[in-house]
């Protein structure tokens, strides 16, 4: 079975510094990756998705994503964070003709200014 | 186009008593999924559906909840005889037309069973 690991839970970044989001999934064909950004309250927003073709993935709001199939990993990066980044980030994946999205448990980031 | 549509936001239930929460997905989308999330995890898959089928039941509960997605209508998800540890946030989303594979989530509907 497909499952996803999201090794920290809570994880707080100065303004202005880079961002990391850990995200290692198990899956034995390659998957289709996403990451979701939740704020307080609020539903889920893709922030950018891995399908094929280039490993190195670009979304929206300046994060982007690298897919290394060798570490089993999908990393989600930003090099500058704002205030606003402050949310609940979930990686998930899906199997090809499987469509349920298996999430990870979340990493909640914290801003400090 | 609109998004992913829920209704209510915020239920409140006594126990035993039932809960329908409502889903009208993306113009254009056929396929629904229902997921739940409890406080501080992440989101648990329920139930996949396409128009009046259900493709996929295999996180929902044996007991009490059902789904269905009519031909005409929103997708319902119905929990019958509520108990406290129902409350949780349900996030309905949908995919199909020109993104296949990725959904689109709605806001959700926060359950709170006194």
């Amino acid at each position: 079975a497909q499952s996803v690991t999201q090794p920290d839970i809570h994880i707080t970044v100065s303004e202005g510094a880079s961002l990391e989001l850990r995200c290692n999934y198990s899956y034995g064909a390659t998957p289709y990756l996403f990451w979701y950004v939740q704020s307080p309250g609020q539903g889920l927003q893709l922030l950018l998705k891995y399908f094929s073709g280039d490993t190195l993935v670009q979304g929206i709001k300046g994060f982007e994503a690298e897919f290394k199939r060798s570490q089993s990993s999908f990393n989600l990066r930003k090099p500058s964070v704002h205030w606003s980044d402050a949310a609940e980030y979930f990686c998930a994946v899906v199997s090809s003709g499987n469509e349920k999205l298996t999430f990870g448990t979340g990493t909640r980031l914290t801003i400090i200014p | 186009n609109a998004g992913v549509m829920q209704n209510p936001r915020h239920l409140v239930r006594r126990r035993g008593q039932e809960a329908r929460l409502r889903c009208s997905p993306m113009k254009g989308h056929s396929h629904v999924y229902w997921y739940r999330q409890l406080p501080e995890e992440g989101l648990k898959f329920m139930v996949y559906l396409q128009k009046e089928n259900i493709i996929d039941e295999s996180g929902m509960p044996k007991e009490r909840f059902s789904a269905e997605f009519p031909k005409e209508g929103p997708s319902i998800l119905r929990i019958q005889q509520v108990v406290r540890g129902d409350s949780a946030a349900y996030f309905c989303a949908s995919s199909g037309g020109s993104s296949y594979n990725e959904q689109f989530f709605g806001p959700g509907t926060r359950l709170t069973v006194l």
